[in-house]
């Protein structure tokens, strides 16, 4: 596609619950990267795809998040019994190789936990 | 590990006028990239620009340009004849070698006065 797409773009969830979020990356681009942004803040490292493998979990936060990512395609990235602290929206990424010409982030996912 | 230092919160600059944004950084590493990224209330992340630190000439995008000072692991975004639509938060970000992923300084919030 010609963008970066991400749903949903909102997501409001009960506290305990999984859920499921979508990324959908520029066509081409073998690296897909998955960010956290709580708010007022910076971008925290996730998981990173070099097509359907991750070279790097290194930052997901706990056992509860697990992300695939299917070829060099579509990933998702799945939250189990979600916390009130998970609440935060969720960016993806995609770039060509390594990225050195930057990466195409989403919109992203607001995910809420009540 | 390599990390991002954006030591001011905010920022706030006349429109037309002139502004700069602060970035350092550290690493151990020979080459690498740097990137300033705008993030709009949309969400959505977009790059301004990009250096090569293999490059000594500081890149330039239209009204942004950046002063990349190697030795001093320092990385600054100057915004000229500032505009409304520049309203924003910018991230520094750097990138390492293969494998590696964009690590993000906390952010600045730039807002412009009418």
């Amino acid at each position: 596609g010609a963008g970066v797409s991400q749903s949903p773009s909102n997501k409001v969830t009960e506290k305990g619950k999984d859920v499921e979020l979508r990324c959908d990356p520029i066509s081409g681009h073998t690296a897909l990267y998955w960010y956290r942004q709580r708010l007022g803040q910076g971008l925290e490292f996730l998981i990173y795809f070099q097509g359907n493998s991750a070279p790097d979990k290194s930052g997901l936060p706990s056992d509860r998040f697990s992300a695939e990512r299917t070829g060099e395609s579509v990933s998702t990235l799945t939250i189990q019994r979600t916390q009130q602290e998970d609440s935060a929206v969720y960016l993806c990424a995609s770039s060509l190789d390594h990225g050195d010409y930057g990466y195409t982030f989403g919109s992203g996912t607001r995910l809420t936990v009540v | 590990a390599q990390t991002v230092t954006q030591s001011q919160p905010e920022m706030s600059v006349q429109e037309a006028e002139t502004v700069t944004l602060s970035c350092t950084y550290d690493t151990s590493e020979s080459d690498y990239y740097l990137f300033w990224y705008k993030q709009p209330p949309s969400r959505q992340m977009i790059l301004v620009i990009r250096q090569e630190a293999y490059k000594q000439q500081n890149a330039t995008e239209n009204r942004f340009s950046v002063n990349f000072q190697k030795a001093a692991k320092s990385f600054s975004l100057k915004i000229s004849d500032s505009q409304l639509g520049d309203a924003a938060m910018y991230f520094c970000a750097y990138l390492g070698g293969a494998n590696s992923k964009l690590t993000f300084g906390k952010g600045i919030t730039l807002s412009v006065r009418p």
